[in-house]
């Protein structure tokens, strides 16, 4: 079958540095993307991987493994404003996007 | 720019009861068009997508359906209403002619069933 495994729960201090792993296992591989999700609210797109390495975007990377089924999503400077769910999701041999139940993460002044 | 539209935000319905939620998207034609659930503290579940007008792929049998009567709007549907319906529903549209199909989300519906 199809998995995505995520934390459940992070914790971190502002300003500080946190990854969020994913670990993934699914039929074919076309791409792995994050999501936010702040409570109550949609997810919002964060970044898209299907290459191996890391794809920067200011405070935020995200890094791909494919032969490991593997990636993170690194925050940097952590601000009271990144609380919240991040989602990891992988298209699969059938273009379907395959979602993870995500993390929550709490920051702590 | 495209933008996606759903409405309501919150629904209150008691069981038994009918259910139409709409979701537009401006900007853009021919969108890839989708419905998610979740669950309090859950990961989403893909209800339906569709690909084109009148085209509609269920992914979870449910009683609930899924209609593209126009390029740019998708209902869902429900002729009776269940406890287990309530839940947080997400309509989500995305464009693969770049080879990179990005979902964008609208703001959601909470539904309770009471």
């Amino acid at each position: 079958g199809q998995n995505i495994d995520q934390p459940t729960e992070m914790t971190a201090t502002e300003g500080a540095i946190v990854q969020i792993n994913c670990t993934y296992q699914t039929s074919g591989f076309n791409g792995l993307f994050w999501y936010q999700q702040h409570a109550g609210e949609a997810p919002t797109f964060l970044s898209y991987n299907v290459l191996d390495g890391l794809e920067e975007k200011g405070r935020f990377s995200s890094f791909l493994s494919r032969s490991k089924g593997y990636s993170y999503l690194l925050l940097k400077e952590l601000q009271m404003k990144d609380s919240a769910s991040y989602l990891c999701a992988v298209t699969d041999s059938n273009y379907q996007l395959i979602w993870g139940a995500g993390t929550k993460l709490i920051i702590k002044p | 720019s495209q933008t996606i539209h759903q409405w309501p935000a919150t629904l209150v319905q008691p069981v038994g009861s009918p259910l139409s939620l709409e979701c537009t998207v401006e900007g853009t034609s021919n969108p890839n068009l989708y419905w998610y659930r979740q669950a309090a503290g859950r990961g989403l579940q893909l209800l339906f997508y569709s690909v084109g007008i009148g085209q509609i792929s269920s992914e979870v049998p449910q009683n609930l359906s899924a209609s593209r009567p126009q390029d740019r709007q998708f209902i869902l549907s429900s002729k009776k209403l269940l406890l287990s319906d309530s839940g947080f529903y997400l309509c989500a549209w995305s464009y693969s002619r770049t080879g990179v199909d990005i979902q964008y989300f609208g703001a959601g519906t909470r539904l309770s069933v009471l």
